[in-house]
């Protein structure tokens, strides 16, 4: 089955720095790639989505300014929470989707657990 | 957004059989998938069906599917400890292109 991967697992930061996440389809191109986020005992929430080459469209409320998405090639999309903060600790969840791995379904990442301390 | 409704917790004693239910409200839902989280860790794809299907079985996972009251369900047979875990619903449209979750029903398994 299609691999995505996501670096790092886990990262702790202090308040105020950025912090880059990776998301990579390993065996597949990946023309769409979903960020999701997830609170302790909650659902994954969409984020923003975004296609290889173009802006992401963020959902509602999830600030474009602060979460920087770019998916500059079709085997990697990353994620920077800029200026970071406690409310931002969280588990960060990317899925692609794309030629050959099925187009109507998702794989998805490990995840990234970020804590800001 | 679109609604995706479960029960949020579950126990069930090892071997019995375990039935996670899930409504949504989107009727051009075409995909409807089941996924596994443990503890700490990301999703597991455990299975999906075609909204043309009424059910599907693979091994001890069958999954029915009543389109007409946009109800979904997952039952794990002779259900294992290890079987314990978050279990998500989810759906999507015909493009494929998002995801809606549901609220996740943690099952514990009692040995």
């Amino acid at each position: 089955g299609a691999v995505v991967s996501q670096h790092p697992s886990r990262v702790i930061c202090k308040s105020g720095t950025s912090v880059k996440i990776e998301c990579r389809s390993l065996d597949f191109q990946a023309t769409t790639m979903f960020w999701y986020r997830q609170f302790p005992k909650q659902s994954l929430m969409l984020m923003a989505t975004s296609n290889e080459g173009s802006k992401a469209t963020y959902e509602q409320g999830v600030e474009k300014d602060k979460f920087l998405i770019n998916h500059a090639s079709l085997t990697l999309s990353t994620l920077t929470v800029t200026s970071a903060h406690p409310e931002d600790s969280s588990f960060y969840i990317c899925s692609a989707r794309g030629v050959g791995a099925g187009r109507d379904t998702q794989y998805f990442g490990p995840g990234t657990r970020l804590t800001v301390l | 957004g679109e609604d995706v409704e479960q029960s949020l917790f579950l126990s069930v004693r090892e071997g019995d059989s375990s039935v996670i239910n899930c409504t949504y409200t989107d009727s051009s839902s075409t995909y409807l998938y089941w996924y596994k989280q443990e503890p700490g860790a990301g999703l597991q794809l455990l299975t999906y069906i075609f909204s043309n299907m009424d059910m599907k079985q693979d091994q001890r996972l069958t999954v029915l599917l009543n389109k007409k009251d946009k109800h979904l369900s997952l039952r794990i047979a002779d259900t294992q400890t290890g079987d314990s875990a978050i279990y998500f619903c989810a759906e999507s449209t015909n493009t494929g292109n998002q995801f809606y979750f549901g609220t996740g029903t943690s099952l514990t398994v009692i040995p």
